[in-house]
């Protein structure tokens, strides 16, 4: 397994339009983040999956920004009428399942640079 | 909530030492820290997850004082290939594994 990948790695867009996002994490990771990071930034936290069931999302997130893992596997970030704010790196970590007295690293992908027109 | 980092940049001669802070006012779970560099996805360096737990990796050592809430990064005797932004996480207990990051301390190391 060579990692988490991401797909695509830049991607433009005109203002109103839809964009999805594809991370794979390593393929024995339950566990997938959804980060944003914008420049001068640490990585901003926007969600988070345990197998396929979302536990949280970040109060940040409008309802135009949509997750999934429908299969525990794969995940999707969708972002409904992108506005130019939405303008950043989104990136896609991943991890083994940690335990009460043990976390784990997240690895994460290389991202996908989004630029909103 | 963001923790904080200080400083937010320093620039080292190779060789020399640097340390990083990083400070939260919420009770923390686990302190994470990472590097990335220009244009890559940030690198796991540690975490830490007991009070007064220090941990290393080579020259690159930390340690988390769980009452204070702070962690501190020490880079020892740098190379040039230490250069790069370097982000703390935090966990706050029960926080699902979700991690704050920090804005980042950048930190180039110079010839």
């Amino acid at each position: 397994d060579t990692g988490v990948s991401q797909d695509p790695r830049h991607k433009i867009t005109k203002r109103g339009q839809n964009v999805t996002f594809r991370c794979d994490p390593i393929s024995e990771h339950n566990r997938l983040y959804w980060y944003r990071q914008t420049l001068g930034q640490g990585p901003e936290f926007l969600t988070y999956f345990q197998n396929e069931a979302q536990l949280e999302k970040s109060r940040l997130l409008s309802d135009r920004f949509s997750a999934e893992r429908p299969k525990g596997s794969f995940s999707t970030l969708e972002i409904q009428r992108t506005e130019q704010g939405d303008s950043a790196m989104y990136l896609c970590a991943s991890s083994l399942p940690g335990t009460e007295r043990m976390n784990t690293e997240a690895f994460f992908g290389q991202g996908t640079r989004l630029t909103v027109v | 909530q963001q923790p904080v980092q200080s400083p937010q940049a320093v620039i080292l001669r190779e060789g020399e030492d640097a340390v990083i802070n990083c400070s939260s006012s919420k009770a923390l779970y686990s302190v994470h820290w990472y590097r990335q560099k220009h244009g890559e996805a940030p690198v796991f360096l540690m975490i830490l997850l007991k009070g007064g737990e220090q941990k290393g990796h080579d020259k690159i050592s930390a340690s988390f004082n769980e009452k204070k809430q702070q962690s501190s990064l020490y880079l020892t005797a740098s190379q040039l290939s230490y250069s790069g932004t370097y982000f703390c996480g935090t966990e706050m207990w029960g926080g699902y594994q979700k991690v704050t990051f920090g804005i980042g301390t950048k930190l180039q190391v110079i010839p």
